[in-house]
C-alpha cells in the first residue's frame, strides 16, 4: 500500500525566504506526483504534475523535483511571500489512477 | 468546462439524519473519487468509480456510507443515520485514465459537513 509522508508538518517563514517541502513516498511504481494547494476552509488547487519520466516542473516562482527512485519530491518556493501561506499537499498516482495523499505541510509566511 | 461541482458547500443536520452530498465531475473524466478530509486523518479515499462503476468501497468506514454513479456526469454521497462523528470535509475529485502519466486530479470545493 502506498504511503505518503510530507516533512514538515508546519513552517513559518519570513517574507522573502526561499524554502523547500519534502514527499516522500514508499512506492516508486507511480505515473505522477502532483502538488496541491489549500487555503483554510477551501478546496485543493493542483500546482504542478511531474510525470515518473520527469525530473522537475517549474511554475512562476515553483518547482518541484522528482526522484522516483528514492521516493522524494521536493516543492521549492523562492521569494516567499504572505499569499504563499497555505497547506502544501502531494499526491502520487499509480496505476489505478487514484491520489495518495500525505497529511501537508501548513505554511505561514509573515511580513 | 466549469470544473468539479459539489453541492452542498455546507450542510448541517442532525444526528440521524439522511444526507447526501451530490457531485457532477468534469465531462470526458471517467474515474471519480471521494475523499474524506479531517484533522485527526487527513484526505482520505472512500471510494472511486469507473466508468460509473464502483471499484474500490474498502474506504467506506460503515454501511451507514453509500455512494452511487447513475451516469457519467452525476454522483452521490448518503449517509443514513448520520452521527456527530461525520463531521468533516467531503471531496469529489475527477481525472481521466486515458491521460496515462499526464493524469491530473481535479477536485471540487468540498462539501463541509457538520452533524450535531
Amino acid at each position: 500500500k502506498q504511503e505518503v509522508t510530507q516533512i514538515p508538518a508546519a513552517l513559518s517563514v519570513p517574507e522573502g525566504e526561499n524554502l523547500v517541502l519534502n514527499c516522500s513516498f514508499t512506492d516508486s511504481a507511480i505515473y505522477n506526483l502532483q502538488w496541491f494547494r489549500q487555503d483554510p476552509g477551501k478546496g485543493l488547487t493542483s500546482l504542478l504534475l511531474i510525470q515518473s519520466s520527469q525530473r522537475e516542473q517549474t511554475s512562476g516562482r515553483l518547482n518541484a523535483s522528482l526522484d522516483k527512485s528514492s521516493g522524494r519530491s521536493t516543492l521549492y518556493i523562492a521569494a516567499s511571500q504572505p499569499g504563499d501561506s497555505a497547506t502544501y499537499l502531494c499526491a502520487v498516482t499509480g496505476g489505478s489512477y487514484i491520489p495518495t495523499f500525505g497529511r501537508g505541510t501548513s505554511l505561514i509566511v509573515h511580513p | 468546462d466549469a470544473g468539479v461541482i459539489q453541492s452542498p458547500r455546507h450542510e448541517v443536520t442532525e444526528m440521524g439524519q439522511e444526507v447526501t452530498l451530490r457531485c457532477k465531475p468534469i465531462s470526458g473524466h471517467d474515474y471519480l473519487f471521494w475523499y474524506r478530509q479531517t484533522m485527526m486523518r487527513g484526505l482520505e479515499l472512500l471510494i472511486y468509480f469507473n466508468n460509473n462503476v464502483p471499484i474500490d468501497d474498502s474506504g467506506m468506514p460503515e454501511d451507514r456510507f453509500s455512494a452511487k454513479m447513475p451516469n457519467a456526469s452525476f454522483s452521490t454521497l448518503k449517509i443514513q443515520p448520520s452521527e456527530p462523528r461525520d463531521s468533516a470535509v467531503y471531496f469529489c475529485a475527477s481525472t481521466t485514465g486515458a491521460g496515462g502519466m499526464n493524469t491530473e486530479a481535479f477536485f471540487g470545493q468540498g462539501t463541509r459537513l457538520t452533524v450535531v
